[in-house]
């Protein structure tokens, strides 16, 4: 079993839609969470970071974090065309090594 | 101005080669990284280092080989190259390490792929 599991997609949804992608994680150590966005031939770049459990909002993005459920959220509203793009998780410990999910790819349909 | 910066982009190679992947970062940052990224995105960690000292070395074969000449700079050789190191390369800079850590900054990639 994987440290993180994300439901890879693909997903596609029309312009202006609300956009929710999920991970859950097995090792109750986690305290550092985050997202990253990856375009095609790029490599991610942070999008969310998040310390423990709650919530946190940016502009059309708000991350959520359950640590008692083991599972984060991030949530896009009035998502854009220029919102396509693969979007992974990602957690670790206090230690250096970061954990990913798989990904999910998203198509926002103008 | 380009914060992680990989060379080079592309990299098509035989079977049994040997080749390096470079990279810089410009950020000030002390610790860099190397991911591997299979054909399926996912992204595993392979190295580590904080100031020049190898801090994470996972489970990859010792074909790899990581070098550190200064906080700058960490490149990747790779000796006798298969078919399934084919993937991409993903250089990445933080500061701190530990619980300071900062995010990853990530490079755009390596494409590797051997024939």
């Amino acid at each position: 079993q994987k440290e993180v599991e994300q439901d890879p997609g693909p997903l596609s949804v029309p312009e202006g839609a609300i956009v929710s992608l999920n991970c859950t994680y097995s090792n109750s150590a986690f305290q550092y969470f985050m997202w990253y966005r990856q375009y095609s031939r790029k490599g991610p770049e942070l999008l969310m970071y998040t310390y423990s459990s709650g919530n946190k909002e940016d502009g059309r993005f708000t991350a959520q974090v359950d640590k008692s459920s083991k599972y984060i959220s991030l949530f896009i509203r009035d998502s854009q065309p220029s919102d396509s793009a693969t979007y992974l998780c990602a957690m670790k410990t206090g230690a250096n090594n970061l954990f990913f999910g798989t990904g999910t790819r998203l198509t926002v349909i103008p | 101005d380009t914060a992680v910066s990989q060379t080079p982009k592309y990299l098509v190679t035989q079977m049994g080669n040997d080749k390096s992947i470079k990279c810089e970062q410009n950020l000030g940052h002390d610790t860099m990284y190397w991911y591997k990224q299979d054909s399926k995105k996912f992204l595993k960690i392979m190295f580590s280092y904080n100031n020049k000292e190898l801090i994470i070395n996972e489970t990859v074969p010792n074909r790899f080989s990581p070098k550190s000449p200064d906080k700058a700079h960490l490149n990747l050789h790779i000796n006798s190259l298969e078919l399934g190191d084919s993937a991409v390369y993903f250089c990445a800079s933080s500061q701190g390490s530990g619980a300071r850590n900062s995010p990853l900054h990530f490079g755009n990639g390596t494409r590797l792929t051997v024939t």
